[in-house]
């Protein structure tokens, strides 16, 4: 199975920073890696898919980028709403649709 | 647009079969989509635990495998997850997702989840 490594797991910013997340895969998955963010008792919000393409809706803000094994997602200016948890999926293959453990971005 | 609806019992005995059902609207079954189970246990990450094609054409977790069955009801617009010999880790809340079936694609559409506590 491919195992997905986010970093931080925690990570305090302000409004108005950059913040990027880091996801590394244990082995290569070429672009197929998503995005999400979920807010406590919403399910998740798909962000990013395809490792850099922004899904219709979401704010020009998020940002992804990366190949093979490691992948970023960067928040330009982090805004009051964005204050969430974070993961990564991988979508390269089977037999697991594999999630990262989360980054849980909360305010300094 | 497509939404999607969980439904089923809250509580489930230790050693019985969890069972719930994801009501399709907006759009249809047979298009050209898989329909997945995500869980996530109380305080914890996202576990993805298996997909269905309205062909009936399945993948599923292999930590889940023995398990699980995911099954589709084109003539209710509806797909449907059972778990059997569950215990108190599997109490979790249960979400249904949509995957468009093209490369890259990922779970754009997420039902709102649906809680579900293994307890005597």
């Amino acid at each position: 199975d491919i195992q997905l490594t986010q970093s931080p797991s925690f990570l305090s910013a302000s409004v108005g920073d950059r913040v990027t997340i880091t996801c590394r895969a244990s082995q290569g998955i070429s672009s197929y890696l998503a995005w999400y963010q979920q807010k406590p008792g919403k399910a998740p919000k798909l962000l990013i898919y395809a490792a850099s393409t922004l899904q219709s809706g979401v704010p020009s803000r998020f940002s992804g980028s990366g190949s093979g094994t490691e992948f970023t997602l960067t928040i330009s200016s982090l805004q009051p709403e964005d204050f969430a948890t974070y993961y990564c999926q991988q979508l390269n293959s089977y037999p697991s649709l594999t999630f990262g453990g989360g980054t849980k971005v909360e305010i300094k | 647009q497509v939404q999607l609806q969980e439904s089923g019992p809250g509580l489930v005995k230790p050693s019985g079969t969890l069972s719930l059902t994801c009501a399709v609207s907006g759009g249809s079954i047979s298009s050209s989509n898989w329909w997945s189970w995500v869980r996530q246990p109380p305080g914890k990450g996202l576990e993805w635990i298996g997909e269905i094609y309205h062909s009936g054409s399945t993948n599923y977790n292999p930590s889940l495998k023995s398990r699980v069955t995911i099954s589709v009801d084109k003539s209710k617009n509806q797909f449907s997850l059972k778990l059997s010999s569950v215990t108190a880790a599997d109490t979790a809340v249960y979400y249904c997702a949509r995957r468009i079936a093209a490369a890259g694609k990922a779970f754009d559409i997420w039902g709102q989840g649906t809680m579900v506590t293994v307890s005597s």
